[in-house]
C-alpha cells in the first residue's frame, strides 16, 4: 500500500509569490491534515479536510487555505509569500479522522522563500 | 489549552546506552490520546505507539518502552541498548476528544537524540 506521497519535494519561491502545494493521502483514507515545521515554532497544525469540508483550522492567516477533492486528494495554497513562511509543510491522513487514529504523514514539501 | 513539553531539546549517547525521552503533556480533558512519532533525516513522521487516558499500562516493544504516569503527567520514551539507526527527532504529541468534527495533534517541541558508535 502505498504512502502519503506529497509533491514537489523542494520548492524555491520569492515573497509576494502564491505557492500550491499537493498531497495524495493512503488509498481508503479520508481524512488530511496539514502541518508547519518549522525551527523556531515547531510542528504546528494548519488545517484538517474531510470528505471535501475543511473540519478545523488552526492558527494561521487567511493566506494559507486549502481544500480537499473527492478522491480525497488535498492541495494547500499559500498567497502572498513572506520569508517566514519558508517551512517544511507536512501532509498527514487517517481513516476517517478519529481523535484516536494514528496519523501517516509524507516526507514533506520544503519551501523556501528568498 | 493543551500543551506538550520536552524539556530535553538534544541527547547524545554511545551506542548501547539507554535513554529517555521525557513528555509532559497538559490538557482539561478527561479523555485524549498520547502519541509518538519519530522524524528520521527524510522529514517523514513514524508512528511509534499511541495511548489513551484510561490506559496506564506501560508497554514495551522490542527495544522501546513507554512509562504513562497521570498523576504525574508524564509519557516518557526509552530506548534500551540503543543503536546508531535510533538517531532522529522524536516527538511527543497530544489529541484530545474533539469539540466539534474534527481535531488535531498538538506536538511537543521534539528531542533530537544523536547516537555515536
Amino acid at each position: 500500500k502505498a504512502g502519503v506521497t506529497q509533491t514537489p519535494r523542494y520548492l524555491i519561491k520569492t515573497r509576494g509569490q502564491q505557492v500550491t502545494l499537493s498531497c495524495s493521502p493512503i488509498s481508503g483514507h479520508r481524512s488530511v491534515s496539514w502541518y508547519q515545521q518549522t525551527p523556531g515554532q515547531g510542528l504546528q497544525f494548519l488545517f484538517e479536510y474531510f470528505s471535501e469540508t475543511q473540519r478545523n483550522k488552526g492558527n494561521f492567516p487567511g493566506r494559507f487555505s486549502g481544500r480537499q477533492f473527492s478522491n480525497s486528494r488535498s492541495e494547500m495554497n499559500v498567497s502572498t509569500l513572506e520569508l517566514g513562511d519558508s517551512a517544511l509543510y507536512l501532509c498527514a491522513s487517517r481513516i476517517a479522522g478519529g481523535e484516536n487514529e494514528k496519523l501517516f504523514f509524507g516526507s514533506g514539501t520544503q519551501l523556501s522563500v528568498l | 489549552a493543551q500543551k506538550v513539553t520536552q524539556a530535553q531539546t538534544e541527547i547524545s549517547v554511545v551506542e548501547k546506552e539507554d535513554v529517555t525521552l521525557d513528555c509532559v503533556y497538559e490538557t482539561r480533558d478527561t479523555t485524549y490520546y498520547l502519541f509518538w512519532y519519530k522524524q528520521p533525516p527524510s522529514g517523514e513522521l513514524v508512528f511509534l505507539i499511541r495511548r489513551n487516558s484510561f490506559d496506564e499500562q506501560n508497554e514495551i516493544s522490542g527495544r522501546y518502552s513507554w512509562n504513562f504516569q497521570k498523576s504525574t503527567s508524564s509519557f516518557n520514551f526509552t530506548i534500551t541498548a540503543s543503536q546508531v539507526v535510533d538517531s532522529a527527532v522524536y516527538f511527543c504529541a497530544l489529541s484530545e476528544a474533539p469539540r466539534n468534527a474534527g481535531n488535531m495533534l498538538t506536538f511537543g517541541g521534539g528531542t533530537r537524540l544523536m547516537v555515536k558508535p
